[in-house]
């Protein structure tokens, strides 16, 4: 079977930093994804870990640890149009995203 | 940078009207999806094609849905008899094994009345 956690919301104002944790279970597990999806609009790839550790895009981090079954995005120096859902995907077997119900985002200013 | 074009953006069908929503997927992905969101929902998955052939489908996936690659750029997703249950935002996703992550279209916004 498979189990996906995140927090449901996060609120921040401008420029701070915020964690979204993710924790899962996944048979034949081979990376963890992030996705970004703002209101009415398509999911967006953000990250993927396949190895432990930390990968860094710019703003953007994403961490796994796959023997906690745990990862995280750390969106940094947030900015207003960071307003959105994440989402933290399990890649398994078969190559198909899952979603859950994601974390609102919301930045105030 | 290349994207996944759907058409329309938009359809209003009748109850009990076949629908064919359309995608062109990147030109050299090789995987292909449909998802659907209903709206406030989540995302779910519906369908996955690889290789000319069905590789994985959802339970929401059953006899009304079909899908196709009738030429080397079209992916289509064909709802037989469309229910009310099905308006919802249907997204198209490509993807290469060489590479991270999904691509995904802007989506069909499908109405049912």
């Amino acid at each position: 079977g498979q189990s996906l956690e995140q927090p449901s919301e996060v609120t921040a104002v401008e420029g701070a930093i915020v964690q979204i944790n993710c924790t899962y279970q996944t048979s034949g597990f081979y990376g963890l994804s992030w996705y970004q999806q703002h209101d009415g609009g398509a999911p967006t790839f953000l990250s993927y870990n396949a190895l432990d550790g930390l990968e860094e895009t710019g703003r953007f981090s994403s961490f796994l640890s796959r023997s906690d079954s745990y990862g995280y995005l750390l969106l940094q120096e947030l900015q207003m149009k960071d307003s959105a859902s994440y989402f933290c995907s399990p890649e398994a077997a078969g190559n198909k995203l899952t979603f859950g119900g994601g974390t609102r985002v919301l930045v105030k200013p | 940078e290349p994207e996944v074009t759907q058409t329309p953006s938009h359809q209003v069908t009748q109850m009990g009207q076949e629908v064919i929503l359309r995608c062109v997927p990147i030109s050299n992905h090789l995987y292909f999806y449909w998802y659907r969101q209903i709206l406030g929902q989540k995302v779910e998955f519906l369908v996955s094609f690889y290789n000319n052939e069905i590789s994985e489908k959802s339970e929401i996936f059953d006899d009304q849905f079909s899908v196709e690659r009738p030429d080397g750029s079209n992916f289509t997703l064909k709802i037989r008899s469309t229910k009310l249950e099905d308006s919802a935002m249907y997204f198209c996703a490509s993807s290469d094994p060489r590479s991270y992550g999904y691509t995904f279209g802007s989506g069909t916004r499908l109405t049912v009345v």
